[in-house]
């Protein structure tokens, strides 16, 4: 079935650094921009990056602008995004998504953990 | 803290209607029609319900529908039902590639 699948999460100390990876399935992702959402426990959603469909635009939430980068392989299919200096505060679910246009993520995974922690 | 305000929390009987509002700025909401609703039941990821402030993807019904007015856009649910009772979060472009998320709304059916 279409769908998207992340991974990479676990629990890191603070200041190290996490790659996660989002597999897409039944789909080719080379179509679609692709975005990374993160949602902290209890909280509302968050929007974090995105990349187009070929990689030549990328853009970032200010506040996390020098500490995250978003890539794709559009031959294997999948995103990535490559955290660093992790803090607590970036406990959270991390959902990729895809770009339905400019205007909506119409896909979503079910989210990969990062826990942050000593 | 979120950038687009949603109320905490909305309540309604079966069969009642429930409206959402999400507040932003000139800059997201009030400058471009790209505003979408995403539904969320606990322990599930977001689906997409409304995008470009009115429309419904495939599979959505009815009931569900959006609409706009300056800086502010807002979904309804109409007739409401048990399996509504979800979090609902709107989105907005921002420009230059970026985006902006409201905090969400929990609603109950009663």
């Amino acid at each position: 079935q279409v769908q998207l699948v992340e991974s990479g999460g676990d629990v890191v100390q603070p200041g190290r650094s996490l790659r996660l990876s989002c597999a897409a399935s039944e789909f080719s992702i080379r179509s679609y921009g692709l975005h990374w959402v993160r949602q902290a426990p209890g909280k509302g959603l968050e929007w974090m990056a995105m990349i187009s469909y070929d990689g030549s635009n990328k853009q970032f939430a200010e506040s996390l602008k020098g500490r995250v980068t978003i890539s794709r392989d559009n031959y294997e299919n999948k995103l990535f995004l490559q955290m660093n200096s992790l803090r607590p505060d970036d406990t959270a679910l991390y959902y990729c998504a895809r770009a339905r246009d400019y205007d909506a993520f119409d896909l979503w995974g079910q989210g990969t953990m990062v826990i942050v922690s000593s | 803290q979120s950038v687009l305000t949603q109320p905490r929390s909305v309540s309604g009987s079966p069969g009642q209607s429930v409206t959402i509002s999400c507040t932003g700025t000139s800059s997201n909401v009030g400058a471009y029609n790209y505003v979408s609703w995403y539904e969320q039941h606990p322990g599930k990821a977001p689906k997409l319900i409304i995008y470009d402030v009115t429309k419904r993807p495939s599979g959505i019904p009815d009931r569900f529908s959006g609409s706009k007015s300056g800086n502010t856009a807002s979904l309804t649910i109409s007739d409401l039902q048990a399996e509504d009772e979800a979090d609902y979060s709107c989105a907005s472009y921002a420009g230059n590639y970026i985006y902006v998320f409201g905090a969400g709304t929990k609603v109950t059916v009663l």
